[in-house]
């Protein structure tokens, strides 16, 4: 257990929805992270927050959005989503803005 | 933005040392070098990390050249236990972008 909570743990929706994962860090973890992990592919960074702000972006589409709130948990937005949307999307979180990071178990979104 | 190539796959067997070469041409001054674990279905786990020279813990060493273009993950006497996929992952200390390399496939036989 990496101490790193993740909700909720399969979703499944349909296409154009709207859906948000929940990430609780590690007690006194500043910095989350969001990753995508398509069926059988690697990790591609989407976000990283730190104590609150944005501190650096990856791929994230424009139809998705995250935010990191003031008690350090944060939430990943997926809107308007299509099949290929479908993935397991992992949250880490780690003490400063770089070094090892805790992983969730992950959410894994089924878009039908 | 540092690009990280890293093999597909590799076997090995019960006892033998896997060594596991990750490249990352781009890599900036600030950039640590880190290599997590993957199980499936599972998130990954940290292994080591590492800035330059030579790291080393309970469970790896990580090799990295002077130039530091390169890294090498080495699991000493693995198990059947290790068969699982491993990143290398660039770690933009300055806020620049995470590149996780594509993962390494390790099976162990017996």
């Amino acid at each position: 257990d990496s101490g790193v909570t993740q909700t909720p743990k399969h979703l499944i929706t349909a296409t154009g929805q709207r859906v948000t994962l929940r990430c609780s860090p590690r007690s006194g973890d500043l910095s989350v992270y969001w990753y995508q992990q398509s069926l059988d592919q690697g990790l591609q960074f989407l976000i990283q927050y730190y104590n609150g702000e944005e501190r650096a972006k990856g791929n994230i589409l424009e139809r998705f959005s995250a935010q990191q709130f003031p008690d350090l948990h944060s939430e990943l937005n997926l809107s308007s989503l299509e099949l290929g949307d479908s993935a397991l999307y992992f949250c880490a979180s780690s003490v400063a803005a770089g070094g090892e990071q805790y992983f969730g178990p992950g959410t894994r979104l089924t878009v039908t | 933005l540092a690009k990280t190539t890293q093999p597909i796959s590799m076997d090995s067997y019960e006892g033998q040392e896997v060594n596991i070469t990750c490249s990352h041409n781009n890599i900036a001054t600030n950039d640590y070098i880190t290599w997590y674990q993957q199980f499936p279905s599972q998130g990954p786990r940290f292994i080591i990390q590492g800035y330059k020279t030579k790291v080393t813990n309970e469970v790896a060493s990580l090799f990295i050249p002077a130039d530091r273009k390169s890294s090498t993950l080495s699991l000493p006497r693995v198990s059947l236990s290790d068969t699982a996929v491993y990143y290398c992952l660039v770690d933009g200390a300055a806020g620049n972008k995470l590149t996780f390399g594509g993962g390494t496939r390790v099976l162990v036989k017996p």
